[in-house]
Parts: C-alpha cells; structure tokens; sequence
C-alpha cells in the first residue's frame, strides 16, 4: 500500500539553527501539507502546497518557514532560526486531487529545539 | 478561533461497550467531517468520514452521526475493543474550498478496558 514517508523521524537541532524535514508524498498525489502537533495538543494545519506554489497558509506559517517541491518527488519544510516553541511533532500529507477527500499522514518527525 | 471542538478529552471504556466522541463546528461552510485515529508514534490515519447530505454513516463498527442544524457531530463505536485504544481527532473542511486543509478538534484518547 502507498504510504507518505518522512525523514528524518526525530530531529534535535539547537535554537537559531535552521533544520529541513523531508517528505515524499504518494507519488500520483497532487496536494501536498504541512501539520504540526505540539505534544499533547490538537493537529495543526501550517501549509497546503499544489501546482508548485503555495494554496493556503495559517498564521503560524509565518517568514521563518518555506516549503519547496526540489525534484517532482520530495516536498520539504524549512524552518529557519529555529525556536524553542518550534518543538512539535511535523506531518506530512498529500491527497491525489481536487476530488478525492482523503488526506494521507506520514508517520511524522518529532522535532525537538534546544 | 477553535473552529472545531471536541470531547470529551479521554474516555474509558469496557470491552464490548460503546465508545462515543463529540465534536462541534462553527463555519458553516464547511462540507466535509472525517475522524482520523492515532496511535502513539504514528501519524493520523483515517477512520470514517461523512458529508452533509446524510444524517449518519456506518462503517462495520464505526458510525458517525451526523446534525447540521445543531452543527454537531460524533463518532460511536460498538462492541469497543482493545484495538480500538488510540487517540481519535475530528476534523472539518471546506472540500469544494480547493486545498481541503482539515481543522482538527483537540482529540480524545480513548482506552478500552479488556
């Protein structure tokens, strides 16, 4: 079964360093997200990316992130000068098109600033 | 703005007893309600989802109910097992909105009892 893979699955960075979670998304889907979970805390959402720009965005994905689609496979979440509120478990999902509802997760990547 | 709350926060439950999740929305624009389940270390997975046009929707064990009036709706799950122990977040989105990002409830850890 096709299945969201995320790299690396835990990530310890000090604060201000800059870090890049990785994410290769099932390979016919068309949307593309970032969610976070601050440990103990609901599911939110950061970004939706497709057609190689960004869809939406919340408030929380301010200037210090980016997301990029480098090479038709990979889609990545750069935070820049990371902060120690950044510390949050990071999924990845995709979702195959406009008509198809279901968003598929990744196993996620426990981010940890110290 | 919590778009969509949940509860209760934890529930426990005996084996073979029903398991019942309530969540609330506040935009009445949106048109899509699924139930993602998680277990510890895994990324959320879909359960059972439902659109407005139905009142509830049953799936083996799993049904959701479903009250647009009330704008309301909860997860029951019948003949509860230890299986069934995870943590389970509704969510809400716009689906004719283009990118369908999800707005998730707070979540509900669920432990069934054997």
């Amino acid at each position: 079964e096709p299945e969201v893979t995320q790299t690396p699955s835990h990530q310890v960075t000090q604060m201000g360093q800059e870090v890049i979670l990785r994410c290769v998304p099932i390979s016919n889907h068309l949307y593309f997200y970032w969610y976070r979970q601050i440990l103990g805390q609901k599911v939110e959402f950061l970004v939706s990316f497709y057609n190689n720009e960004i869809s939406e965005k919340s408030e929380i994905f301010d200037d210090q992130f980016s997301v990029e689609r480098p090479d038709g496979s990979n889609f990545t979440l750069k935070i820049r000068s990371t902060k120690l509120e950044d510390s949050a478990m990071y999924f990845c999902a995709s979702r195959r098109s406009f008509m198809n509802t279901e968003a598929f997760f990744g196993q996620g990547t426990r981010l940890t600033v110290v | 703005q919590q778009q969509v709350k949940q509860s209760p926060q934890s529930l426990i439950v005996q084996k073979g007893g029903i398991s019942i999740i309530n969540c609330a929305y506040e935009n009445t624009a949106f048109d899509y309600f699924p139930w993602y389940q998680q277990f510890p270390g895994k990324g959320p997975a879909l359960l059972i989802a439902i659109r407005p046009d139905v009142s509830e929707k049953k799936e083996g064990r799993f049904t959701i109910s479903f009250n647009k009036s009330a704008k309301q709706f909860s997860l029951h799950i019948m003949d509860s097992q230890p299986g069934d122990s995870a943590t389970y977040f509704c969510a809400a989105s716009k689906f004719g909105a283009g990118a369908n990002n999800l707005f998730f409830g707070t979540g509900t850890r669920l432990t069934v009892i054997p």
